[in-house]
C-alpha cells in the first residue's frame, strides 16, 4: 500500500513570497490533516478535512494561510506572503476512519520550508 | 485543553541499555487515545503503539514497552537493549473524543554503539 505522498521534500524561498505545498493521501482515507512541525517542537495542526470539508482550522493563519481539497482526495498547503517564522516543515497526514474512533495518522516525509 | 508533556528533551545511552521516555497527559475527557510516534532522521513519523483511556493494560511488542497509568495521568515508552536504530525523536501525543492529534515537544534519543 503506497504511503502519503507530499512534494516538494524541500524548498527555500524569500520572505514575502508565496508556496505551495501538495499532499496525497493513503487511498480511501477520508480524513487529511496537514501539521507544521518548527524545529525542536511537536507537530502543531494546521487544518483537518473530512473528504473536502474542513473539520478544524482553528490554528491556521487564515492571513495567510490556504488549504484546498477539492476533490476530497489530495490537498494542496498555500503561504502568502511567507515569513520567516513559516520556516518549518508541513507534514501531510491520513486517516480512515475519523480521528475520533482513535485510528492512528499515517504521515508522510513533510515538506521542509527555509523562508530567508 | 489538552496537554502533553514530554520533559527530557534528549537522552544519550549506548547500545543495549535499557532506556524509558516519560510522557504525562493532561484532558478533560473521559474516553481518549494515547499514542507514541517515533520520527527517525527521514522525517517521516511512524506509529508505535495507540492506547485508549479503557484500557491500563501494560503492552509488550519485542523490545518495546508501554506502561499506562491513569492515576499518575502517564504513558511511559520503554526500549530494552536498545540499539543504534532505535535513534530517533520520539513523540507521545493525545486525542480525545473527535479532537485532532496533540503532541508533546518530542524526546531526542541518541544511541551510540
Amino acid at each position: 500500500e503506497a504511503g502519503v505522498a507530499q512534494s516538494p521534500r524541500y524548498k527555500i524561498i524569500e520572505k514575502r513570497q508565496s508556496v505551495a505545498f501538495w499532499c496525497n493521501p493513503i487511498s480511501g482515507h477520508a480524513t487529511l490533516y496537514w501539521y507544521q512541525q518548527i524545529l525542536g517542537q511537536g507537530p502543531k495542526l494546521l487544518i483537518q478535512f473530512q473528504n473536502n470539508g474542513v473539520v478544524d482550522d482553528s490554528q491556521l493563519p487564515k492571513d495567510r494561510f490556504s488549504a484546498e481539497r477539492l476533490k476530497g482526495v489530495d490537498s494542496t498547503l498555500k503561504i502568502q506572503p511567507a515569513k520567516l517564522e513559516d520556516s518549518a516543515v508541513y507534514l501531510c497526514a491520513s486517516s480512515s476512519p475519523p480521528r475520533g474512533m482513535g485510528t492512528e495518522a499515517f504521515f508522510g516525509q513533510g515538506t521542509r520550508l527555509t523562508v530567508v | 485543553a489538552q496537554k502533553v508533556t514530554q520533559a527530557q528533551t534528549e537522552i544519550s545511552v549506548v547500545e543495549k541499555e535499557d532506556v524509558t521516555l516519560d510522557c504525562v497527559y493532561e484532558t478533560r475527557d473521559t474516553t481518549y487515545y494515547l499514542f507514541w510516534y517515533k520520527q527517525p532522521p527521514s522525517g517521516e513519523l511512524v506509529f508505535l503503539i495507540r492506547r485508549n483511556s479503557f484500557d491500563e493494560q501494560n503492552e509488550i511488542s519485542g523490545r518495546y514497552s508501554w506502561n499506562f497509568q491513569k492515576s499518575t495521568s502517564s504513558f511511559n515508552f520503554t526500549i530494552t537493549a536498545s540499539q543504534v536504530v532505535d535513534s530517533a525523536v520520539y513523540f507521545c501525543a493525545l486525542s480525545g473524543g473527535y479532537s485532532t492529534l496533540t503532541f508533546g515537544k518530542g524526546t531526542m534519543l541518541l544511541v551510540s554503539p
